[in-house]
């Protein structure tokens, strides 16, 4: 069974600062991709960005980079130059199989609430 | 936008009655799965259908069922509703038809509130 891990239940980080949002993970999946999610107020799941096990370079997207470290298992989110629209709730995901067809699922970590102080 | 849409956006019921969720996955896409958040179980899969055929299913109740038409739009279908049952129901669309490589597009959800 897989499992996400964020043991931030919330950030208060000032505009224009760097943010990194923590992500463990365990699985016995030899393969397995690793995802972010950003859930503003209104609702929606907003995907930001994703990496995957075999991946060897960390995954970047725009202002969000992924460092991951497989020995670890973290994937950890970094925002750079934050901005006040960065101010949601933040969830980290990884896939994993669910049935021997090789279907897979998104679990999902509990969430990191970030705000960003003008 | 993500090109999943989702009907009702919010929905407001009482306890023992029926409600159908519908979801439209993105042009293309033959792979919706549902995905259920709740304050005290965070998101929670339910159920997967690939081009109209269940493939997996997850932590799904049995008074929930659900469905994939042959134009690809699905249905989660709540029946003998309870308070417990109120949550964010989210669908979610993918070209893949087994794996989640790459990202998984979400619709904004349908807002459920049993009274």
């Amino acid at each position: 069974a897989q499992k996400i891990t964020q043991t931030q239940p919330g950030m208060f980080v000032q505009e224009k600062e760097a943010v990194t949002l923590d992500c463990t993970y365990d699985t016995s999946d030899q393969s397995y991709g690793l995802f972010w999610y950003k859930q503003p107020s209104s609702g929606e799941m907003i995907f930001l960005i994703y990496q995957g096990s075999y991946d060897e370079q960390n995954a970047t997207e725009g202002r969000y980079s992924l460092n991951f470290q497989k020995a670890r298992k973290s994937a950890n989110l970094v925002i750079s130059a934050s901005q006040l629209g960065d101010s949601a709730m933040y969830f980290c995901a990884m896939s994993g199989l669910i049935s021997n067809f090789g279907n897979e699922k998104l679990t999902f970590g509990t969430g990191t609430r970030l705000t960003i102080i003008p | 936008d993500s090109g999943v849409t989702q009907t009702p956006k919010h929905l407001i019921t009482a306890t023992g009655q029926r409600v159908t969720l519908r979801c439209s996955p993105r042009s293309g896409d033959l792979s919706v799965y549902w995905y259920q958040q709740s304050l005290d179980q965070g998101l929670q899969f339910l159920i997967q259908y690939y081009n109209g055929e269940e493939r997996a299913k997850g932590n799904i109740l049995e008074r929930f069922s659900a469905q994939q038409f042959p134009d690809l739009h699905s249905e989660l279908n709540l029946s003998s509703l309870e308070l417990g049952d109120s949550a964010l129901y989210f669908c979610a669309s993918s070209p893949h038809p087994t794996g989640v490589t790459g990202e998984l597009f979400f619709g904004e959800g349908s807002r459920l509130t049993v009274l």
